[in-house]
């Protein structure tokens, strides 16, 4: 079975730009998460998805969205990029969420200059 | 506010010896606990997890883990070290509160393997 896939895995963008991250999840999940990796803040939740729906959000401004499809493939958009936002996006997904132990893809790594 | 604590930011060990990486939460509840271990330049892997039952849990590669209630711990171990033992793991609850996968983890520990 398929990992969690993540695309693209390195980004460029600059200040002011805006910015698309995509995740497919494993077959069969429908829970699809979102995180933030940086070296100062470390690991921070975003937001989850289950079934199209926006479940639980993490404490990120506005500039931070997402959305799920019926295929349960999600899309993460960062507008009006700041150099703050340079960080590796995790996305996990796991069959049901709840207790469920997530399946991480290996990331993209945006970087802001 | 729920946090999970790391207080080791780098454990090293030598291959062979037994390792202990620490984990204390503070959340409300009993949370669910997980331990993730995250390779260079990879995502993480699921190691292992607590939800309910025996205290000592066992996961992958060898690893295992011990929750205390009472000491709000979830220390994760492994007999017997290797070098390809060697990543950066972290500790993550869910508040039982909650019932989604926000995960909350803590800073990460380093674990430095030598041969």
């Amino acid at each position: 079975k398929a990992g969690v896939t993540q695309t693209p895995r390195y980004l460029i963008k600059t200040r002011g730009q805006q910015v698309t991250l995509s995740c497919s999840p494993i077959s069969g999940h429908r829970s699809v998460s979102w995180y933030q990796q940086t070296p100062g803040q470390g690991l921070q939740f975003l937001f989850e998805y289950f079934s199209e729906t926006q479940r639980n959000k993490g404490n990120f401004p506005g500039r931070f969205s997402g959305r799920q499809f019926s295929n349960s493939r999600s899309e993460m958009n960062v507008s009006t990029l700041e150099l703050g936002d340079s960080a590796l996006y995790l996305c996990a997904s796991s069959p049901r969420g709840g207790n469920q132990p997530q399946h991480f893809g290996d990331g993209t790594r945006l970087s802001i200059l | 506010a729920q946090s999970v604590a790391q207080p080791e930011d780098q454990v090293n060990v030598a291959e062979g010896n037994p390792l202990t990486v620490k984990c204390t939460y503070s959340v409300s509840g009993n949370p669910y606990l997980f331990w993730y271990v995250q390779y260079p330049n990879r995502g993480l892997q699921f190691l292992l997890k607590y939800i309910t039952g025996d205290n000592l849990v066992k996961g992958s590669y060898g690893f295992e883990a011990e929750f205390n209630k009472s000491q709000t711990s979830f220390h994760l171990k492994k007999p017997s070290a290797l070098v390809s033992d060697s990543a950066l793991y972290f500790c993550a609850v869910i508040p039982r509160s909650t019932g989604f996968q926000k995960l909350v983890f803590g800073t990460g520990t380093r674990l430095l393997v030598s041969p």
